[in-house]
């Protein structure tokens, strides 16, 4: 069965400051990997991400995630934080083959302080 | 606009009582997916569907069904709802590409449910 691990509930970030926010997974196969953002009382918004190629991929609002296979993470980062940036996020992975299911993470809340 | 819409956006009901969400997407996606938010848990899929009359089970599909229809709708029905079906509703949709989700999903603005 596929899985994601955020092992943070919540990130605190200087505003300006660099982020990141940490996924690992674990599919069988190659994996199709994902980060959405929640904002409050909304629904997910697609931020960026990764099928195959190059493993760094740059997304919506400065966001840039990084694929690493051997550590089976994917990691989203952002070289300079913005207090509108603030919200939750979701890494989700999904099979390239067989079943169609997405699994997400549990989330992790990124603070940024002004 | 390109959108999904859900309704209702809220709804109390009682355990036994069955209820359908509704959800409709205007992009002409084949995929279509429900999922529930609960604190510390993140999305759990519900039910996905693949095109008209191709549905499956996520991990958490007990307690509800769905249905395609037609390729733009994707109702959730709870037969006989619970307590513990108390939660927030995401419904969303995506191409599909023949090698697996590998596309953006676009997602309605939430359900929220709550059983008594």
């Amino acid at each position: 069965a596929q899985s994601v691990a955020q092992p943070e509930d919540q990130v605190n970030v200087a505003e300006g400051n660099p982020l990141t926010v940490k996924c690992t997974y674990s599919v069988s196969g190659n994996p199709y990997l994902f980060w959405y953002v929640q904002y409050p009382n909304r629904g997910l918004q697609f931020l960026l991400k990764y099928i195959t190629g190059d493993n760094l991929v740059k997304g919506s609002y400065g966001f840039e995630a990084e694929f690493n296979k051997s550590q089976t993470s994917f990691h989203l980062k952002k070289p300079s934080a913005l207090v509108s940036d603030s919200a939750l996020y979701f890494c989700a992975v999904s099979p390239d083959t067989g079943r169609r299911a997405l699994t997400f993470g549990s989330g992790t809340r990124l603070q940024v302080q002004p | 606009e390109a959108q999904v819409t859900q309704n209702p956006r809220y709804l109390i009901t009682v355990t036994g009582k069955k209820l359908t969400v509704t959800c409709s997407q205007n992009m002409n996606h084949e995929y279509m997916s429900w999922y529930r938010q609960d604190p510390g848990l993140g999305l759990r899929q519900i039910y996905y569907s693949m095109n008209v009359e191709v549905t499956d089970k996520g991990d958490v599909p007990e307690g509800y069904k769905v249905s395609r229809k037609e390729k733009r709708n994707f109702p959730l029905i709870l037969e006989s709802p619970s307590p513990n079906q108390t939660s927030l509703y995401f419904c969303a949709s995506s191409p599909l590409k023949t090698s697996g989700i590998n596309n953006e999903q676009f997602f309605g603005p939430g359900t929220r449910l709550t059983v008594l």
